[in-house]
């Protein structure tokens, strides 16, 4: 099946700063991948859906200037999450549908996720 | 997108049959039935989409009742490797997103 990467893994950073996640198709191209949190032992939390070429759209709650999208390639999203807080740690995923489609309606491939710790 | 409701959690042995049921009394005519795995500290992985009647891969059975109020999935012989989330998800297929509900905590006990 198609797949999804995620860069970083794991991230530790101090509070203020700013991170840099990174989403990519390995083999496939996406005009529109989904950032999603999960808090631990909860559900999925979908935050955005990023457009390639175009701004993203954001989900009612989630603030668009703490967590900037960035979509600039078919293959390549990213998710900053500026001035970061202890209360933004969590856990990131990625997901992507491939363009070309597959046997399964709307599946959708999900990265790895990337654990935020702010101190 | 159709509401879900499923149970919250589930124990079960190795090498015995798991059935976790899915309720969406509101699913709509263009609604397809899909079902993802997550492991702990892992995105969420495909496992089987239906629309009606019976389906069958290599990993898991799908049965939808003739109404499409409910469904049914159902793993065959788990192993302690099972032991995920699973979450039934209902949705147009055209609609790009997908929103997840709570899922199911299916432990299994060796």
């Amino acid at each position: 099946g198609a797949v999804v990467s995620q860069h970083p893994s794991r991230v530790i950073c101090k509070s203020g700063t700013s991170v840099k996640i990174e989403c990519r198709s390995l083999d496939f191209q996406a005009t529109t991948m989904f950032w999603y949190r999960q808090f631990p032992k909860k559900s999925l939390m979908l935050m955005a859906t990023s457009n390639e070429g175009s701004k993203a759209t954001y989900e009612q709650g989630v603030e668009k200037d703490k967590f900037l999208i960035n979509h600039a390639s078919l293959t390549l999203s990213t998710l900053t999450v500026t001035s970061a807080h202890p209360e933004d740690s969590s856990f990131y995923i990625c997901s992507a549908r491939d363009l070309a489609g597959g046997p399964s309606y709307n599946e959708q491939f999900f990265g790895p996720g990337t654990r935020l710790t702010v101190l | 997108l159709a509401k879900t409701t499923q149970p919250i959690s589930m124990d079960s042995y190795e090498g015995q049959e798991v059935n976790i049921t899915c309720s969406h009394n509101n699913i709509a005519t263009n609604d397809y039935i899909t079902w993802y795995q997550q492991f702990p500290s892992q995105g969420p992985r495909f496992i089987i989409q239906g629309y009606k009647t019976k389906v069958t891969n290599e990993v898991a059975s799908l049965f939808i009742p003739a109404d499409r109020k409910s469904s049914t999935l159902s793993l065959p012989r788990v192993s302690l490797s099972d032991t995920a989330v699973y979450y039934c998800l209902v949705g147009d297929v055209r609609d790009d997103k997908i929103i997840f509900g709570k899922g199911t905590r299916l432990h299994i006990l060796p």
